[in-house]
């Protein structure tokens, strides 16, 4: 079965710090790999994806996340974050083709301004 | 391009009462789901539908649980009788669909419905 770790429940940085959360993910096939974000009040929204090709990929509001197979990993990374970052942060996969999404248990980020 | 709606976006009901959750797909997306998220758990997976049918609803908790797609447009899922466990709150998402793969894969969610059972 598949499944998804990701490595805090809980960040807080200051505003300019540099971020990067954590996901691993366990599954024997092929995978698409998501990050989603949900702020206060708001709902779940994509925040990037991988489907194939360059393992480095750029999504929303300066966010990017590398896919490495070898490790299983789809770490999220920014170089600086803002107060507005706030938010959670869930990784989550599913099998190429496949449909259910297998999510992390998601990451609380709290950015001081 | 309207998104994902669903209604109520929170519910508080007794035990034993029922209660319907609806959601609206973006338009033309085949693919629907329901997810769940129980307070400090990760978000899972209750079932798919492709317009009409359903799926996979492997993660659907019991058979206390309904959830229909009449006409492949909106989707309705009922809990009766409510439970305290089954509180949290129910997302569902939709997607273009599965053969493609890329973005008419991507699911995108709705606000989610809040539902507190005392």
């Amino acid at each position: 079965a598949q499944s998804v770790s990701q490595h805090n429940h809980h960040v807080i940085l200051s505003e300019a710090a540099s971020l990067e959360l954590g996901c691993n993910y366990s599954y024997g096939g092929t995978v698409n790999l998501f990050w989603y974000v949900q702020y206060p009040g708001q709902h779940l929204q994509l925040l990037l994806k991988y489907f194939s090709g360059d393992p480095l990929v750029k999504g929303i509001k300066g966010f990017e996340a590398e896919f490495i197979k070898s490790k299983f990993s789809f770490n999220l990374r920014k170089p600086s974050v803002q107060w507005s970052d706030t938010a959670e942060y869930f990784c989550a996969v599913n099998a190429k083709g496949g449909n259910k999404l297998v999510f992390g248990a998601g990451t609380i980020l709290r950015v001081k301004s | 391009e309207a998104g994902v709606t669903q209604f109520p976006s929170h519910s508080v009901i007794e035990k034993g009462q029922t209660v319907t959750l609806r959601c609206d797909p973006i338009s033309g997306h085949d693919n629907l789901y329901w997810y769940r998220r129980v307070m400090g758990k990760e978000i899972k997976f209750l079932l798919h539908f492709v317009k009409e049918s359903k799926q996979d609803e492997s993660g659907m908790p019991n058979n206390r649980f309904l959830a229909e797609r009449t006409g492949g447009t909106y989707s309705t899922l009922k809990v009766q009788p409510a439970e305290l466990e089954d509180s949290g709150v129910y997302f569902c998402a939709s997607s273009q669909d599965l053969i493609s793969g890329g973005a008419r894969e991507t699911q995108y969610f709705g606000p989610g419905t809040r539902l507190l059972v005392l």
